[in-house]
């Protein structure tokens, strides 16, 4: 089976723009999950959706969105970028059913704003 | 509300040593807790996991890691330390709401270099 995919696998932006960054799930998975890493904040999750439902949110402000769609490919949306959001940007998909199911991760879009 | 705490930034071995990475949850239900590893410039890749069952659990690349309930701890051993194991190690712990929504909480990540 292909892993999770994300695209692009690096991004450059200037603040005040917007950003699209795309999640390819591993076939049949229907959860995926977003998480922001950066080195001062460490590892958080943004939100995760199953079968095209956003079933749980972070933390973050409204700028960050997100969608899914039928087929379990995500994409999340980050408007108005500011210096902060500098990261990197992973993606995990899961079955989102049963206990103990693990999360498998893409490598990751970095994200660097200037 | 579960948290997970990593001791130590930066652990450094030599090749051949113990390798022992510490990590401290705080959960009120039975946790499900993880361990990923992440090489420079790459996704997590999981180690290890443990859900229910046996506490001593094995792992990929020689590690394992022993749930203990009453310390409240899940550290990651592995008794020979090997060059290709340098990387950064993260404990998390599962949390899952009534509408069977999942995240992980992740703790700071411990930062391993193996000195030859």
């Amino acid at each position: 089976k292909a892993g999770v995919t994300q695209t692009p696998r690096y991004l450059i932006k200037t603040r005040g723009q917007q950003v699209t960054l795309s999640c390819s799930p591993i076939s049949g998975h229907r959860s995926v999950s977003w998480y922001q890493q950066t080195p001062g904040q460490g590892l958080q999750f943004l939100f995760e959706y199953f079968s095209e439902t956003q079933r749980n949110k972070g933390n973050f402000p409204g700028r960050f969105s997100g969608r899914q769609f039928s087929n379990s490919r995500s994409e999340m949306n980050v408007s108005t970028l500011e210096l902060g959001d500098s990261a990197l940007y992973l993606c995990a998909s899961s079955t989102g059913q049963g206990r103990g199911n693990e999360q498998f991760f893409g490598p990751g879009t970095r994200l660097t704003v200037l | 509300a579960q948290s997970v705490t990593q001791l130590g930034s930066h652990v450094s071995v030599s090749e051949g040593a113990l390798v022992l990475l510490r990590c401290n949850y705080s959960s009120s239900v039975p946790p499900y807790l993880f361990w990923y590893v992440q090489y420079p410039n790459q996704g997590l890749q999981l180690l290890l996991k443990y859900t229910t069952g046996a506490t001593l659990v094995k792992g990929i690349n020689g590690f394992e890691a022993e749930f203990k309930k009453s310390e409240t701890s899940f550290h990651l051993t592995k008794p020979s330390a090997h060059m290709s194991d340098a990387a950064e190690y993260f404990c998390a712990v599962r949390l899952i709401t009534q509408g069977g929504s999942e995240k992980l909480v992740f703790g700071k990540g411990t930062k391993l270099t193996v000195n030859p």
